[in-house]
């Protein structure tokens, strides 16, 4: 069976510090993959999604990246965090094709002091 | 920019009525599915329902579709404690990504 693996849980960081979320899936290859944010009792932004190694959407200009290094790894970072950077960070996956749904990870709660 | 919005935004019944929520999109759609999200947790999938369905049931849950009125309800019957969660519509457009709605935060009160 799949699942997909999320760390770490929870993270606090400091205004300027460099931020890196790992996101890893098991038991699929190809997947796409997803990195969304949710500000607290909101809904979720898509922040970045991938088709493919090296394949990378970017959904809205901000001050993160993500990268592809391998079929199943996805990787969130910031060279330097803002405050608006906290928020609850989710990673799914879904296969690729039609009419499938979206598996989540258990999501990184993310303070930005 | 969000695709669904759901309505209302939160719904507080009693244990054992049913709960319905309701979301609305704008550009045509390949499916919507609705998920659940329990506090602080990743979201789970609960159903989908094709651009070509009106309606689809699974246990305690009735979804229906009206692609004309680009508008989707989850109807949630018999209530339990443990149906208190946020739920999501999330549209799919392009077979790559969900769009996902703001949400209905569900209480039962016991």
């Amino acid at each position: 069976s799949q699942t997909i693996h999320q760390w770490p849980a929870t993270l606090v960081q400091p205004v300027g510090s460099p931020l890196s979320l790992e996101c890893t899936v098991e038991g699929t290859s190809n997947p796409n993959l997803y990195w969304y944010r949710q500000a607290a009792g909101r809904g979720l932004q898509l922040l970045f999604y991938s088709v493919g190694i090296g394949q990378i959407s970017s959904e809205v200009p901000q001050n993160l990246s993500a990268s592809r290094p391998q079929d199943r790894q996805f990787i969130l970072s910031s060279k330097k965090l803002l405050l608006s950077d906290s928020g609850f960070y989710l990673c799914a996956w879904r296969p690729s094709g039609r009419y499938n749904e979206q598996f989540f990870g258990p999501g990184t709660r993310l303070t930005v002091l | 920019s969000q695709q669904g919005e759901e309505d209302p935004q939160a719904l507080s019944i009693q244990e054992g009525e049913n709960a319905t929520m309701n979301c609305s999109y704008k550009t045509s759609i390949n499916n919507l599915q609705w998920y659940r999200q329990n506090s602080g947790r990743g979201l789970v999938h609960l159903i989908l329902i094709r651009s070509n369905e009106r309606e689809k049931h699974s246990g305690r849950l009735r979804v229906t579709l009206d692609t004309s009125k680009k508008s989707s309800s989850l109807l949630i019957t018999a209530s339990r404690a443990a149906d208190t969660a946020s739920y999501f519509c999330a549209t799919d457009a392009s077979n790559e990504k969900l769009t996902f709605g703001t949400g209905t935060r569900l209480t039962i009160i016991p």
